[in-house]
């Protein structure tokens, strides 16, 4: 079966030092793989996508991403975090029917 | 900037009522999704359409929920009759067809609370 897994429900991070999200795939054939994030009581916001193209991928405020197929991994990542930051991400994958399937979460703390 | 369109807000309803929640997609986009999210998971997919047609709905309790598209622009979701695990927050998507531009616009959802 085709999923993605973001293996840390929680992560903890102080202001102003790098951030990792992690996101593993296991999707067939050539992924289309996307980060969004969530603020509280809100729909979720589009931050960056993979399609083809150059591995690393930037996004909205700041965000990147890597795509990495020999480790199936797409972890979003930023240099610099901001306690704004702090937020629900969610990774999701997409098939050739449009589809679109999200991960369980990760929660973003960012301390001041 | 243009916006997913949901309503209501927010949705309080006894169990066994009917619930009806109503979404309007980003004008020109084709796909719109409705997804399930329970308070500290991911959004679980229920129906998706591609213009009016459904494209998938194999997570949708169709003995209760029901979702309709009927001139493939807004769409409407149904639960009846609702029960206490309905509770959550239900989102509505739209994308574009085009392979490119693929990703997924959400509206600011509604929250049911199912007493």
């Amino acid at each position: 079966a085709q999923s993605v897994a973001q293996p840390e429900d929680q992560v903890n991070v102080a202001e102003g030092n790098p951030l990792t999200v992690k996101c593993t795939y296991s999707v067939s054939g050539n992924p289309y793989l996307f980060w969004y994030v969530q603020y509280p009581n809100r729909g979720l916001q589009f931050l960056l996508k993979y399609i083809t193209g150059d591995n690393l991928v930037k996004g909205s405020y700041g965000f990147e991403a890597e795509f990495n197929k020999s480790q199936t991994s797409f972890h979003l990542k930023k240099p610099s975090a901001l306690v704004s930051d702090s937020a629900l991400y969610f990774c999701a994958y997409q098939t050739g029917a449009n589809n679109l399937f999200f991960g369980t979460g990760t929660r973003l703390t960012v301390i001041p | 900037e243009a916006e997913v369109a949901q309503s209501p807000r927010y949705k309080i309803t006894e169990k066994s009522q009917a619930v009806a929640f109503w979404c309007d997609p980003i004008s020109g986009h084709a796909t719109l999704y409705w997804y399930r999210q329970i308070l500290g998971q991911g959004p679980e997919l229920l129906v998706q359409f591609q213009d009016e047609s459904v494209v998938d709905d194999s997570q949708l309790p169709k003995d209760r929920f029901s979702a309709e598209r009927l001139k493939g622009v807004d769409s409407t979701l149904k639960i009846q009759p609702a029960e206490l695990g309905d509770s959550a927050m239900y989102l509505c998507a739209s994308s574009s067809w085009d392979p490119i531009n693929t990703e997924a616009f959400f509206g600011q959802g509604t929250r049911l609370t199912v007493v």
